[in-house]
C-alpha cells in the first residue's frame, strides 16, 4: 500500500495566519490527489482534488500544489470556520491511501 | 445537488451483523462508483471497499475479506454495506463516498459493538 505522511501532526495558529500543511506519498502518485477538511462530528468535504483543483464552492484562500510524490495544502489568510482537521488522500493506487490528519487549532 | 444518505446509528452485539445504506441523489447512481471507509474512535480513516454501481464488481480490503459484502440497488439509488462477525474493535463511523476521488460523502453512521 502507498503510505502517506502528512505534517504536520497539529498546529496552532491565529486569524489571518498563512498555514501550510504539507503529505508525501511513498510512491509516485501522479496528481491523484485530494485534501479534506473534517469538523468533529462531521463527514469529511473535498477541499483539493487532483493536487490543486478548488472544489466548487470552496474559498479561494485554500489551495493546493504539487505532484508525485510532494504534495502542499495552504490556507492563505486562515479564517474562524477554518479550524478543523485537515487530511489528504491518495486514489491512484489501490486500496485509496489516507495521511493521519493535521488539527489546526486557534492560538 | 448530490446527497448521500445514510441510515442510522446502530448498536450491535458482538457475532453480530451489521447493514449500512447509503441513498444517493442529485446525480446518475448508476454513473459512479461507491466507496466504504471507517473511522474508529481517536483513528484515522481506513479504507473497507468499493463497489461499481452501475455492474457490481466489488474490491474489499484484505483485512475484511470473507465478513464484508457490498452491495448496489440501482432502481433505489441505494448503496448497501455489510459487516459480519463484530467485535468491539468494529465500532467506528462508517461512511459511503461517491466516486474513488471521494467527492462527496455520506454523513456517517455511528455503529457500537458492546455485550
Amino acid at each position: 500500500d502507498i503510505q502517506m505522511t502528512q505534517s504536520p501532526s497539529s498546529l496552532s495558529a491565529s486569524v489571518g495566519d498563512r498555514v501550510t500543511i504539507t503529505c508525501r506519498a511513498s510512491q509516485d502518485i501522479r496528481h491523484d490527489l485530494g485534501w479534506f477538511q473534517q469538523k468533529p462530528g462531521k463527514a469529511p468535504k473535498r477541499l483539493i482534488y487532483e493536487a490543486s483543483s478548488l472544489q466548487s464552492g470552496v474559498p479561494s484562500r485554500f489551495s493546493g500544489s504539487g505532484s508525485g510524490t510532494e504534495f502542499t495544502l495552504t490556507i492563505s489568510s486562515l479564517q474562524p470556520e477554518d479550524f478543523a482537521t485537515y487530511f489528504c488522500l491518495q486514489h491512484n493506487t489501490y486500496p485509496p491511501t489516507f495521511g493521519q490528519g493535521t488539527k489546526v487549532e486557534i492560538k | 445537488q448530490v446527497q448521500l444518505v445514510q441510515s442510522g446509528a446502530e448498536v450491535k452485539k458482538p457475532g453480530a451483523s451489521l447493514k449500512v445504506s447509503c441513498k444517493a441523489s442529485g446525480y446518475t447512481f448508476a454513473g459512479y462508483d461507491i466507496t466504504w471507509v471507517r473511522q474508529a474512535p481517536g483513528h484515522g480513516l481506513e479504507w473497507m471497499g468499493w463497489i461499481s454501481a452501475h455492474r457490481g464488481q466489488t474490491s474489499y480490503a484484505q483485512k475484511f475479506q470473507g465478513r464484508v459484502s457490498m452491495t448496489t440497488d440501482i432502481s433505489t439509488s441505494t448503496a448497501y454495506m455489510e459487516l459480519s462477525s463484530l467485535t468491539s474493535d468494529d465500532t467506528a463511523v462508517y461512511y459511503c463516498a461517491r466516486d474513488v476521488s471521494f467527492d462527496y460523502w455520506g454523513q456517517g453512521t455511528l455503529v457500537t459493538v458492546s455485550s
